[in-house]
C-alpha cells in the first residue's frame, strides 16, 4: 500500500485566493482526519470522518474552512479565502474502526501551505 | 492547563544512553499514541496503547492507566533517534481525533 497521499506537498498563494488541499487515505481504512500543525499552537484536530461522515468539525477555525469525503477514497479540505495566518501543514491521516477500537493511525506527509 | 503534558520539551544525550520522555494527561482515554516527527518530515505512529507495555526494537511505551501517566524509552540511543516525539490521546473509546502533547525534541550526538 502506498499509504495515505496528499496533495500537494506544498502550496504558496496569495491572500483571499481558494486553497483545495487533497487526500487520499489507505484503502480499506473507513475513519479519516484532517490536522494542522503550527509553531505556535503545535497539532490541531480540524475534522474527522467516520465511514464517510464528519463526525466532529468542532476544530475547524471559522467558515473559511470547509471538508467534504465524497467516497471512501477522497477527502478534500478547502480554504476560502485563505488568510495568511492559514499558513501551516496540513496533516491528514487514516485508521481503521473496529468494534474493539481503533488499530493505529497512518499519517500522510503533510501539505506545507504558505499565503502571502 | 493542556490535556496532555510532555517531559522534557527538549532533551540532549549522548549516543548509547537510555533516553526517556514522559507523558501526563487529564481526561480520561481510549488509547495513548506515540508518535514520531523528524524535522520537515512526515510523523510515524509508533505505538498505540491502552495499557501495560509495548517494545518495538530499541523503543517501549508504557502507560499507567490509574496514574494517567505514560512513559516512551529509548534503548542504545543513536543519532538517527533525533527528531520530535509527541505523545497524543484518543477519547471516546472508537476513532476518534488525537489531543497532542507539545512534543520532545530529542537530540543524540556521536
Amino acid at each position: 500500500d502506498a499509504g495515505v497521499i496528499q496533495s500537494p506537498r506544498h502550496e504558496v498563494t496569495e491572500m483571499g485566493q481558494e486553497v483545495t488541499l487533497r487526500c487520499k487515505p489507505i484503502s480499506g481504512h473507513n475513519s479519516l482526519f484532517w490536522y494542522r500543525q503550527t509553531m505556535m499552537r503545535g497539532l490541531e484536530l480540524l475534522i474527522y470522518f467516520n465511514n464517510n461522515v464528519p463526525i466532529d468539525d468542532s476544530g475547524m477555525p471559522e467558515d473559511r474552512f470547509s471538508a467534504k469525503m465524497p467516497n471512501a477514497s477522497f477527502s478534500t479540505l478547502k480554504i476560502q479565502p485563505s488568510e495568511p495566518r492559514d499558513s501551516a501543514v496540513y496533516f491528514c491521516a487514516s485508521s481503521l474502526l473496529a468494534v474493539a477500537g481503533n488499530y493505529g493511525y497512518t499519517f500522510g506527509s503533510g501539505t506545507r501551505l504558505t499565503v502571502v | 492547563k493542556n490535556e496532555v503534558e510532555q517531559s522534557p520539551q527538549n532533551l540532549t544525550a549522548q549516543e548509547g544512553e537510555f533516553i526517556t520522555i514522559n507523558c501526563s494527561y487529564s481526561v480520561g482515554i481510549s488509547a495513548l499514541h506515540w508518535l514520531q516527527q523528524h524535522p520537515g518530515g512526515g510523523i510515524v505512529s509508533l505505538f498505540m496503547l491502552s495499557s501495560g507495555k509495548k517494545k518495538h526494537g530499541r523503543l517501549i511505551a508504557t502507560i499507567n492507566i490509574q496514574e494517567k501517566h505514560s512513559s516512551l524509552h529509548i534503548t542504545a540511543s543513536h543519532p538517527r533517534d533525533s527528531a520530535v516525539y509527541i505523545c497524543a490521546v484518543g477519547r471516546g473509546g472508537g476513532a476518534d481525533g488525537l489531543t497532542f502533547g507539545k512534543g520532545t525534541h530529542l537530540i543524540i550526538q556521536p
